[in-house]
């Protein structure tokens, strides 16, 4: 079975621009989280995805969004990039995103803004 | 709020020996709690989940983990350490009670160095 898969793996970007990453969950999978990780602020939960809608919101500006479609594929947009915004960008997916079951993540995007 | 404590920001091991790495947390309820692992330039790999019923759970790559209830903890444990051990890892708490609304937090990692 396919983990999860982000694209692209690697992003520059320059201030002021917008991003869409993308986030393809492990077959059967409707439950999509992105997460930030920084080496300064860590592991930073940003939105949950189910069913094509945002269940569950972190504290992100509204910069930060997202959408799920039919077959569960996410995106993350970031609008008005700033310098801060660069960071390793996660998503993960479990079954219907109930607490116990574990998340899978994918390896991530690095997003670079110069 | 919930919330995770890595007091560790390092572990050093020989190969051979035993590791451990800490893991303390706070939640309102019962709590789910997750260990993962990350390899340099990956994501995170699921290692191990407590839900309930024994305390010692076991997971991946011969780790286990133990379940303290009243020092509210969940160390991460290997009897035998190999040096493709060295990675950071990351425990996790979800509360249960508020079903899917809860979110998944992470403490701030612990890099584990195993050394011949």
């Amino acid at each position: 079975k396919a983990g999860v898969t982000q694209t692209p793996r690697y992003l520059i970007k320059t201030r002021g621009q917008q991003v869409t990453l993308s986030c393809s969950p492990i077959s059967g999978h409707r439950s999509v989280s992105w997460y930030q990780q920084t080496p300064g602020q860590g592991l930073q939960f940003l939105f949950e995805y189910f069913s094509e809608t945002q269940r569950n919101k972190g504290n992100f500006p509204g910069r930060f969004s997202g959408r799920q479609f039919s077959n569960s594929r996410s995106e993350m947009n970031v609008s008005t990039l700033e310098l801060g915004d660069s960071a390793l960008y996660l998503c993960a997916s479990s079954l219907d995103g109930a607490p116990a079951q574990p998340q899978h993540f994918g390896d991530g995007t690095r997003l670079s803004i110069l | 709020a919930q919330s995770v404590a890595q007091p560790e920001d390092q572990v050093n091991v020989a190969e051979g020996n035993p590791l451990t790495v800490k893991c303390t947390y706070s939640v309102s309820g019962n709590p789910y709690l997750f260990w993962y692992v990350q390899y340099p330039n990956r994501g995170l790999q699921f290692l191990l989940k407590y839900i309930t019923g024994d305390n010692l759970v076991k997971g991946s790559y011969g780790f286990e983990a133990e379940f303290n209830k009243s020092q509210t903890s969940f160390h991460l444990k290997k009897p035998s350490a190999l040096v493709s051990d060295s990675a950071l890892y990351f425990c996790a708490v979800r509360a249960e009670y508020t079903g899917t609304a809860s979110k998944l937090t992470f403490g701030t990692g612990t890099r584990l160095q195993v050394t011949l």
